[in-house]
């Protein structure tokens, strides 16, 4: 069965940093590209970034583009990513989902609940 | 960026039909992802590359895409689809995803 669970969220003050978590069991992680999404009650759903199988190949949002860094650890079978400079309009639920195998674009197939992120002073 | 816009809600009697449709300029090169979310829950893809349905996913489930629309049609609706659907694309790049508003479909 495949499982995504996210961890690492928190409360945290405008200009700080978190390391989100994500940890996958199921499947042969190293196999897949993965992704993490966004989502707010008022805004709904957002991609934020992905990363290629092998980690060498990453994209961002525009809105997190210099302030955010999606990782892997293919060894650990672990998503991770590296918030930095977070603003209030970054306060959501943040969930890893999987894409797929080989060349993208591929639908996101399974997605772990998420982990919540607040920033406020 | 690409934008995807949804309806905010559909409302529909149990058996009856519901389409939910999504516009975006992408839409006529790129391909349509539907997605379910019901209250508390992660999202499940409902329909991938337009019109393909994942496997376990009811046959009531379909989808077509046709220039800047895509439509999900959920055919004989039945009470545990109440949920919110999201339609999900690329964009020109084929490298980053954008998603549309989100539908809350009510049966009832």
């Amino acid at each position: 069965e495949v499982q995504l669970v996210a961890s690492g969220g928190g409360s945290v003050q405008p200009g700080g940093s978190l390391r989100l978590s994500c940890a996958a069991s199921g499947f042969t992680f190293s196999s897949y590209w993965m992704h993490w999404v966004r989502q707010t009650p008022g805004k709904g759903l957002m991609w934020v970034s992905r990363t290629n199988s092998d980690g060498s190949s990453t994209s961002y949002a525009d809105s997190v583009k210099g302030r955010f860094t999606i990782s892997r650890d293919n060894a650990e079978t672990t998503l991770y990513l590296e918030m930095n400079n977070l603003r209030a309009e970054d306060t959501a639920v943040y969930s890893c989902a999987r894409g797929g195998v080989g060349t993208a674009p591929h639908p996101f197939d399974y997605w772990g609940l998420g982990t919540m992120v607040t920033v406020s002073s | 960026s690409s934008e995807l816009t949804q309806p905010p809600s559909v409302s529909v009697s149990p058996g009856q039909t519901a389409r939910i449709t999504c516009s975006g300029d992408a839409l006529p090169t790129k391909y349509a992802y539907w997605y379910q979310q019901k209250s508390g829950q992660a999202p499940v893809l409902v329909i991938y590359e337009d019109n393909k349905r994942p496997s376990g996913i009811p046959e009531r489930f379909s989808g077509s895409s046709s220039g800047t629309m895509a439509t999900l049609t959920i055919s004989g609706a039945q009470v545990e689809d109440e949920a919110d659907y999201y339609c999900s694309t690329t964009d020109s790049s084929g490298d980053q995803y954008v998603f549309g508003g989100g539908t809350k479909v009510t049966v009832l």
